[in-house]
């Protein structure tokens, strides 16, 4: 079973600043079959990007997807209101499918 | 696209249950589903997928034996049959579409229901 650690467990920044969230893996996702999802209470959760670096149809360009093999990176350039959530990492590579345990992003 | 779960329930351990989730706005026959959980605090779990034609299926260790995944393509709904309920089983259940339509399991979930909390216990 490949093994999803997301850092850090909490990120508290402000309106506008970049949000830095990592994604590592036990071993290598083949094929860079790593996705990201934004979780809201009481929501459907959202996929972000694909494929490790592909945005989801309607998603804004602040969100960036990056990285390969067992290091991934999810990159908000500017923080909205709405962007403040919990982020999730799911690899698609191998059976079990398993996420990441999330990284929330709050208000500082 | 829409994905709409049925309704919270509460149960007691040992107990069975049925969850529904009615697709529509896709050819639902083309897309593999799936069921993923949040048990209260903790991240999200892959439960079950199902192939489009309802042929192929994949169980996380944790429910195989216990939960069936089963499909209706005429009626465009997902199904996910929960036996010998167990307290950790307690979460909140979404239904998931895949991405693209193929008979691989190896795709993302583009669209999810809003969830159906289980709860189990005495």
């Amino acid at each position: 079973e490949i093994v999803l650690t997301q850092s850090p467990g909490t990120l508290s920044l402000s309106p506008g600043e970049r949000a830095t969230l990592s994604c590592r893996a036990s071993q290598s996702v083949t094929s860079n079959y790593l996705a990201w999802y934004q979780l809201k209470p009481g929501q459907a959760p959202r996929l972000l990007v694909f494929g490790a670096s592909s945005r989801a149809i309607g998603i804004p360009d602040r969100f960036s997807g990056s990285g390969s093999g067992a290091d991934f990176t999810l990159t908000i350039s500017r923080l909205e209101p709405e962007d403040f959530a919990v982020y999730s990492c799911q690899q698609y590579a191998a059976s079990p499918w398993t996420f990441g345990q999330g990284t929330k992003v709050d208000i500082k | 696209v829409q994905l709409v779960q049925s309704g919270g329930y509460f149960v007691q351990p040992g107990e069975s249950l049925r969850l529904s989730c009615a697709a529509s706005g896709f050819t639902f026959s083309l897309h593999g589903m799936s069921w993923v959980r949040q048990a209260p605090g903790k991240g999200l779990e892959w439960v079950s997928s199902l192939s489009g034609s309802g042929a192929k299926t994949d169980y996380a260790d944790s429910v195989k034996g216990r939960f069936i995944i089963s499909r209706d393509n005429a009626n465009n709904t997902l199904y996910l049959q929960m036996s010998t309920l167990r307290a950790d089983d307690t979460a909140v259940y979404y239904c998931a579409k895949a991405i693209f339509g193929s008979q691989s399991f190896s795709l993302p979930f583009d669209n999810w229901g809003r969830g159906t909390l289980v709860t189990v216990s005495s």
